[in-house]
């Protein structure tokens, strides 16, 4: 199955600092998903994109769709010690299935 | 409004017997999909079910998974004789519309150990 492509893998960051991941694919999509995951737990929805070029913001956290429909980009400012999991991009088209990225692992440093 | 209910949270089986998983999706929604989880891996699909039917199961094996979603109960995802192969964690998402279009709301999952 097709693979989304994210990065950075991980990240270490001093609290406070904003942070910035991206995921990229292959194929264009017409709807973009960003989940976190702390372990041990099922994934949360933060953000849901469902247009080229829009731009959504939950709180501290701002996630883009890209212009080509082949890429989204999620950043996080002032970053705090709860911040700290794996953060899922996935990519989705009417009538498919949702293809998950391989996670950004981010450590948040007091 | 609850959210997706997933039982149990852990399973430990010994190999060749059979694991039985079980979603319920939130209210309202009637989609319904199950994901398999790696150690350090991300999500794989399985299957998409609605109701009493299997809409998608082409990420699932061939033997010894299925899956169902009947009129009344929850989703079930069963695997016959397990092998330590199938240790992982296992994740049930529902939406209330057609996939790809809408967002998907994850369970806790469940963690599958096989000895």
């Amino acid at each position: 199955g097709q693979q989304l492509n994210q990065s950075p893998q991980s990240m270490f960051i001093q609290e406070g600092e904003d942070v910035s991941m991206n995921c990229t694919s292959s194929s264009i999509f017409n709807t973009w998903l960003w989940y976190k995951q702390d372990p041990g737990e099922g994934p949360v929805l933060l953000i849901a994109l469902y247009k080229a070029g829009e731009l959504t913001s939950n709180g501290r956290l701002t996630a883009q769709f890209g212009i080509t429909r082949k890429d989204s980009f999620l950043n996080i400012s002032a970053s705090i010690p709860s911040d700290v999991g794996i953060y899922f991009c996935a990519g989705g088209n009417t009538g498919n299935q949702f293809y998950f990225g391989t996670g950004t692992s981010l450590t948040v440093i007091p | 409004n609850a959210g997706v209910m997933q039982n149990p949270r852990h399973l430990v089986r010994r190999r060749g017997q059979e694991a039985r998983l079980r979603c319920s999706p939130m209210k309202g929604h009637s989609h319904v999909y199950w994901y398999r989880q790696l150690p350090e891996e991300g999500l794989k699909f399985m299957v998409y079910l609605q109701k009493e039917n299997i809409i998608d199961e082409s990420g699932m094996p061939k033997e010894r998974f299925s899956a169902e979603f009947p009129k009344e109960g929850p989703s079930i995802l069963r695997i016959q004789q397990v092998v330590r192969g199938d240790s992982a964690a296992y994740f049930c998402a529902s939406s209330p519309s057609v996939w790809g279009t809408d967002t998907q709301y994850f369970g806790p999952g469940t963690r599958l150990t096989v000895l």
